[in-house]
């Protein structure tokens, strides 16, 4: 099994304030995905990046693939309400199975 | 849109029944997967299957077994189940290949009392 550590755990603020969210592992993963999770539902997939060092940008939310592909970062500006939800990352296994290893998750509540 | 159903968003069973979770996806996907969701330990593999009656074991298939008969619909299935296997269950699917993006159903809720 190899193990996607996120920080924090847990999080809380104000509404309009800027947050990022770590997901770290020792394992190289041929790629990473973020998904949001909101009460009730499966996961909803953000973003994919594949390429170490990649950076892509979803409006409010930016993404990070490390440059060693083992670890990731999600930055989010100006929060808002609607963030509010369950933050996982999932790193693809590299030994080309179809497999995703997910993260233990960050939840995240935007207070207005 | 891509649509994967799992029959039963919420079950109470006794410990020692016998428990189906019944899970179709609609995208004519190769891959499904069947997860399990805890507070803090976020979502583990239990099985995955990449083809109609093959089967690969996860992180945690120990009292669990799965059945993939038909290309659409993947089971999970408690042989007898415990308290320790309540939990939200996550089915999911996707194409074949790497990095391909993971669908998942809504989910099922299972309490073993």
């Amino acid at each position: 099994t190899q193990l996607l550590e996120q920080s924090p755990q847990f999080l809380s603020i104000q509404e309009g304030e800027n947050l990022t969210v770590y997901c770290n592992s020792s394992s190289v993963f041929s790629s990473l995905q973020w998904y949001r999770q909101e009460p009730g539902e499966g996961p909803v997939l953000l973003v994919t990046v594949v390429t170490g060092g990649e950076v892509k940008k979803l409006k409010r939310l930016t993404f990070q693939f490390g440059d060693a592909r083992k670890d990731s970062s999600l930055h989010i500006t100006a929060a808002q309400p609607g963030d509010t939800g369950l933050y996982l990352c999932a790193g693809g296994d590299q030994t080309g199975a179809n497999n995703l290893f997910f993260g233990t998750g960050t939840r995240l509540t935007v207070i207005p | 849109d891509v649509k994967v159903t799992q029959s039963s968003r919420y079950l109470v069973k006794r410990t020692g029944e016998k428990v189906f979770l019944e899970c179709v996806q609609d995208m004519d996907h190769e891959n499904m997967f069947w997860y399990r969701q805890d507070p803090g330990l976020g979502l583990r593999l239990i099985y995955f299957s990449y083809d109609v009656k093959m089967k690969e074991k996860g992180d945690i298939p120990e009292g669990y077994s799965v059945s993939r008969e038909k290309k659409e619909r993947f089971s999970l299935i408690l042989e007898s189940a415990s308290t320790n296997q309540t939990s939200m269950y996550l089915c999911a699917s996707s194409l074949s290949g790497r990095g391909n993006t993971i669908y998942f159903g809504e989910g099922s809720w299972l309490t073993v009392v």
